[in-house]
Order: C-alpha cells, then sequence, then structure tokens
C-alpha cells in the first residue's frame, strides 16, 4: 500500500535559519502531494499541495518540488521565524485532485526559537 | 477560513460502552472523512462517506463502527462496543474538491 517516510523529529532551529524536511513516498499510482501543518489544539491544515510530478509548489515561504525519479517531496524554508513552530506532515493523495484518502506521514516537529 | 467542528473534544467511557463522535462538516462540503490518530502515532485514514454511502474504509474501520449523515445533520462515527484499542484521537474532515478541511479532534480515552 501507499507509505510516506519523513524526517524524525523534533527539529529545534533558531529564527532565520534554513528548514528541510525530507520526505519519500511509495505508491503505485500517480498521486497529489501535499504538505499540511497542525498548531497546538487544532487539525492539519493544507500548507500547499502539487499535483504533477516535477512542478513546485509555495505557501508562506515554504515549497517543495515534487520529484517523481527520487520519489521526494522535501519541504525548505530559508527563513524560519518563531510563528512557524508547528508540526508539519508530508501526505499523498489521490491522482488529479479526487477526494479519495489522505495518506499521513508521521509528522515533524518544528520548534522555532527567537 | 471554513470551519469543521467536533463535539465533544474529550470522551471518556468504559470498555465496551457505546460511544458518538460528531462532526460538524462545512456547509457545502460533500464528501466526508474520519482519522484516527494514536498518540504518537501518524493518523490514518478510518473511511470516506459521499452522498449517504461509505466510499472506502481502512482495515481500522472494524465491523464495530459505523458511520451516518442523517438529513444533512452531524457526521457521526459511532463505535459498539468500543475496546481499549480504540483510544485516539480521533479526526473528522470534509472536502468539496481536493482540499480536506479538519476538525480539531475529539480524543477518546477507553478505560
Amino acid at each position: 500500500g501507499d507509505s510516506v517516510t519523513q524526517t524524525k523529529g523534533p527539529v529545534t532551529l533558531s529564527e532565520g535559519t534554513s528548514l528541510t524536511v525530507n520526505c519519500s513516498y511509495e505508491t503505485k499510482q500517480y498521486p497529489t502531494l501535499f504538505w499540511y501543518v497542525q498548531y497546538p489544539g487544532e487539525g492539519p491544515q493544507l500548507l500547499f499541495k502539487v499535483p504533477k510530478a516535477n512542478e513546485k509548489g509555495s505557501n508562506r515561504g515554504f515549497e517543495a518540488t515534487y520529484d517523481k525519479g527520487t520519489t521526494s517531496f522535501h519541504l525548505q524554508k530559508a527563513s524560519v521565524q518563531e510563528s512557524d513552530s508547528a508540526v508539519y506532515y508530508c501526505v499523498l493523495g489521490g491522482s488529479g485532485g479526487s477526494n479519495a484518502k489522505l495518506t499521513f506521514g508521521k509528522g515533524t516537529k518544528l520548534s522555532v526559537k527567537s | 477560513g471554513p470551519k469543521v467542528l467536533q463535539i465533544p473534544s474529550h470522551q471518556i467511557i468504559d470498555m465496551g460502552q457505546m460511544v458518538t463522535l460528531n462532526c460538524d462538516p462545512v456547509s457545502n462540503h460533500l464528501y466526508f472523512y474520519w482519522y484516527k490518530q494514536i498518540l504518537g502515532q501518524q493518523m490514518e485514514f478510518l473511511v470516506n462517506f459521499y452522498n449517504g454511502k461509505v466510499m472506502e474504509k481502512s482495515k481500522l474501520f472494524k465491523d464495530q463502527f459505523s458511520v451516518e449523515r442523517p438529513d444533512g445533520s452531524y457526521f457521526t462515527l459511532k463505535i459498539q462496543p468500543t475496546a481499549l484499542e480504540d483510544s485516539a484521537v480521533y479526526f473528522c474532515a470534509s472536502s468539496f474538491n481536493y482540499e480536506q478541511y479538519f476538525g480539531p479532534g475529539t480524543r477518546l480515552t477507553v478505560l
């Protein structure tokens, strides 16, 4: 079945430093890939999605490229802020933006210190 | 943005009892989902629901589980009877297209 593996947390960074959260996936389909973010006491919320291979998604300074060759979807941000502290999930969804189930990675907890 | 509400936020029950978890989805959404997250583990899909029917369910969706959305009201997950391994946070989600909106979760503790 489908699976997602991502950087094991927690990750602690100082404000202004760069972030990379590695994500790799396994599937036999042509998935849409997502990054979701979860703040304390809330459910996960969509950060951005990329439906097609070799395309890049971005939002709020975060970005990731859907690399079908290496089956990876690493999350990056050049300069993190304290408000970025949250849990980040790499997520695999159905093809073509369908309403299929989501397969979550285990999540990476990020703490940013000022 | 659109909000999904879940009631209650916490529920503690004795093993063998029945429990119903309630989800108030975004008003114009057509697809509904339940996910389960055991403490320290990843979130896992349970079931999705569209047009009054279960579309897909995982192996975690045991025979003791059922879902319904009577007359467009709450989308519910019922567990009858509960077991110790049902202790987890249950997240409801709804969608209109690709983006699933999640509620804050219901923490279920089975004693």
